[in-house]
């Protein structure tokens, strides 16, 4: 079945350290996403790439980086930087301007 | 400041009646909105768009209304059934650079 798969799904790590989230997609799509949920808000948009080798700052890209060395995959990196990193981070994909975003399951980081 | 608001944080509706969920929206360049469903601990999934040359979309038991005179769009759903609790969330791009923008969500909650 094609989807989106991200790991883990709970995540916890102490502040300070450096965390990386996984994302991988096998839809063929060219554009993936990272999005920040917080209880009450929308989804904010963290960083996004069109095509492999290629990304683009969202608006909460602070603290945060990423990679895209493959079509599949776009892993994100919670730096220590990043003030509120406690979050439920969710990985997207799609193909087209105009059309829907495919979502993965989510992965929910805590930091103590 | 908010362009997509979904001023209503949680609707409850008696099961087999219609679901009614709003969305405002403050951007007149916006041309394309969707609606996505979410569970706890999962990634939002894909209901229903309209493009703004378009006053109506149908698909099964939900159908989404554009109003862009008054940059107002609901969803109704109907006839409203228990697997239909969950958050709702409306969002918005616009041709000049496709990026979603999102509401908070309505929790939705349907009672036997």
């Amino acid at each position: 079945d094609g989807g989106i798969t991200q790991s883990p799904k709970y995540l916890f790590r102490k502040e300070g350290q450096n965390v990386t989230l996984s994302c991988e997609q096998n839809l063929n799509h060219d554009a993936m996403y990272w999005y920040r949920q917080d209880p009450g808000q929308g989804l904010r948009l963290i960083y996004y790439s069109q095509i492999v080798n290629d990304f683009q700052k969202g608006d909460i890209a602070e603290g945060y980086s990423v990679s895209r060395e493959k079509k599949e995959s776009f892993p994100l990196t919670v730096t220590s930087a990043q003030k509120n990193p406690t979050a439920f981070y969710l990985c997207a994909s799609k193909q087209g301007h105009n059309s829907p975003l495919h979502f993965g399951n989510g992965t929910r980081l805590t930091v103590t | 400041d908010q362009q997509v608001k979904q001023n209503s944080p949680s609707l409850s509706v008696q099961e087999g009646r219609i679901s009614i969920l709003n969305c405002d929206y403050t951007n007149s360049m916006f041309d394309y909105f969707l609606w996505y469903k979410k569970y706890p601990a999962e990634g939002p999934t894909f209901l229903i768009s309209i493009s703004s040359i378009k006053d109506k979309n149908e698909d099964g038991r939900f159908t989404v209304f554009l109003n862009k005179s008054a940059k107002h769009l609901s969803l109704h759903i109907v006839p409203s059934q228990p697997g239909d609790s969950a958050v709702y969330f409306c969002a918005a791009s616009a041709k000049s650079n496709y990026q979603l923008i999102w509401g908070a969500g309505t929790k939705l909650i349907i009672k036997p």
